[in-house]
């Protein structure tokens, strides 16, 4: 089954630094790849996804990821966090990243950004 | 405006008693999911459904029911026979197709006391 992997658990930043969360995945051709972000108590929104094409991203708030195939990363970015960047992100893959898969969706198992002002 | 609506957003439970998530999407989209979230380990899903009156097993199905009779509502029964319902549920839906574009509700969270 495809995967992925958040390695960082928790990351701190100081408001108006850079941000970089990574995510890596298991798949031997390109896979659809996506990001969440949740607020504490709320669902989850999507920031962006890749299907294929361009290899950087861009997302909504400000947010891009570009996909590696030669390290099998989709890392997230961010060039100036604000403190409202605060939230849990998930990395996630379909199930059968590349057919069928009735949408289901494998997740990371989440960052936790702490922005410190 | 479209969207999800999970209720109630609390809910507590007393071990040995069944319990039913609501989940309603006025998005008109065929697919609907349920996954559960615990503290880091991401969302793991319990049961997905593609349309009307067909649903199948997700990850962690065991101790979960689930009913799809109306397009609309996919709501999800945790029953006693769940070991650990402590959690975080979140409802999802989406059009079929390649664009995974899944929306998502707001939660609801399950404590048993």
């Amino acid at each position: 089954a495809q995967s992925v992997t958040q390695p960082d658990i928790h990351i701190t930043v100081s408001e108006g630094a850079s941000l970089e969360l990574r995510c890596n995945y298991s798949y031997g051709a390109t896979p659809y790849l996506f990001w969440y972000v949740q607020s504490p108590g709320q669902g989850l929104q999507l920031l962006l996804k890749y299907f294929s094409g361009d290899t950087l991203v861009q997302g909504i708030k400000g947010f891009e990821a570009e996909f590696k195939r030669s390290q099998s990363s989709f890392n997230l970015r961010k060039p100036s966090v604000h403190w409202s960047d605060a939230a849990e992100y998930f990395c996630a893959v379909p199930v059968n990243a590349g057919g069928t898969s009735y949408g289901k969706l494998t997740f990371g198992q989440g960052t936790i950004l702490t922005v410190h002002p | 405006d479209g969207g999800i609506t999970q209720s109630p957003k609390y809910l507590f439970r007393k071990e040995g008693q069944n319990v039913t998530l609501s989940c309603e999407q006025n998005l008109n989209h065929d697919a609907m999911y349920w996954y559960r979230q615990d503290p880091g380990q991401g969302l793991r899903l319990i049961y997905y459904s593609q349309i009307v009156n067909d649903f199948q097993k997700g990850d962690i199905a065991e101790g979960y029911s689930v009913s799809r009779e109306k397009k609309e509502s996919f709501p999800l029964t945790v029953t006693s026979a769940q070991k650990n319902p402590t959690a975080f549920y979140l409802c999802a839906s989406r059009n079929r197709g390649r664009s995974y574009g899944y929306t998502f509700g707001s939660g609801t969270r399950l404590t048993v006391v």
